[in-house]
């Protein structure tokens, strides 16, 4: 069985720090890892992707992840937030041989970002 | 540009009603997803469909089901809604690794 954990409800942080979002995942086999975003009364929108090759993927609005084998974590970071970042944010992992293309996803973080 | 659409973004259903979601999407997806949204719970999976007239049950199918007449096209039903029920559903399509998602539907169950 595959499993995602997001630790932290919720994340504080001051416009302009840098924020950082965890994510750990148990999966039997080889993974793939996603980050999605959720602004208010919205469906998910797709951040970015890990799939192979280089540990350090960078998405859409200034993101990036790393992905640690060792650690099996999959942190989303953003060097400089912005108020506009503020939104919920979920993990999502994949099981490389699911041809479906099922997807387990984490309960979600809440970012809130102060002015 | 990728383009998933959801019929309703709200709905107020009564207990016993028999409530149709509809999702469609124009990427021409083979596999077509519809989740339920609960605060501290994320997105769990109720139904997918691999293909025309082909489904899935996903994590939690009990009191639910799911049409596929149209590769574009793929409905979740709830046969008698209950309050439990009440949730944002969304629906999701993908071809290879990344599913999109349509804006969800917010659904009352009063």
């Amino acid at each position: 069985a595959q499993s995602v954990a997001q630790p932290e409800d919720q994340v504080n942080v001051a416009e302009g720090n840098p924020l950082t979002v965890k994510c750990t995942y148990s999966v039997s086999g080889n993974p793939y890892l996603f980050w999605y975003v959720q602004y208010p009364n919205r469906g998910l929108q797709f951040l970015l992707k890990y799939i192979t090759g280089d540990n350090l993927v960078k998405g859409s609005y200034g993101f990036e992840a790393e992905f640690n084998k060792s650690q099996t974590s999959f942190h989303l970071k953003k060097p400089s937030a912005l108020v506009s970042d503020s939104a919920l944010y979920f993990c999502a992992v994949r099981v490389k041989d699911d041809s479906w293309g099922k997807l387990q996803f984490g309960a979600g973080t809440q970012v809130v970002v102060t002015p | 540009d990728v383009k998933v659409t959801q019929s309703s973004r709200y709905l107020v259903k009564r207990t016993g009603e028999k409530v149709f979601l509809e999702c469609v999407q124009d990427m021409d997806h083979e596999n077509m997803f519809w989740y339920r949204q609960d605060p501290g719970l994320g997105l769990r999976l109720i139904y997918f469909s691999y293909d025309v007239k082909m489904k899935e049950k996903g994590d939690i199918p009990e009191g639910y089901s799911v049409s596929r007449e149209k590769k574009e096209r793929f409905s979740l039903i709830l046969e008698s809604a209950s309050t439990n029920q009440t949730s944002m559903y969304l629906c999701a399509s993908n071809q290879k690794q990344t599913q999109y998602f349509g804006p969800g539907t917010r659904l009352l169950v009063l």
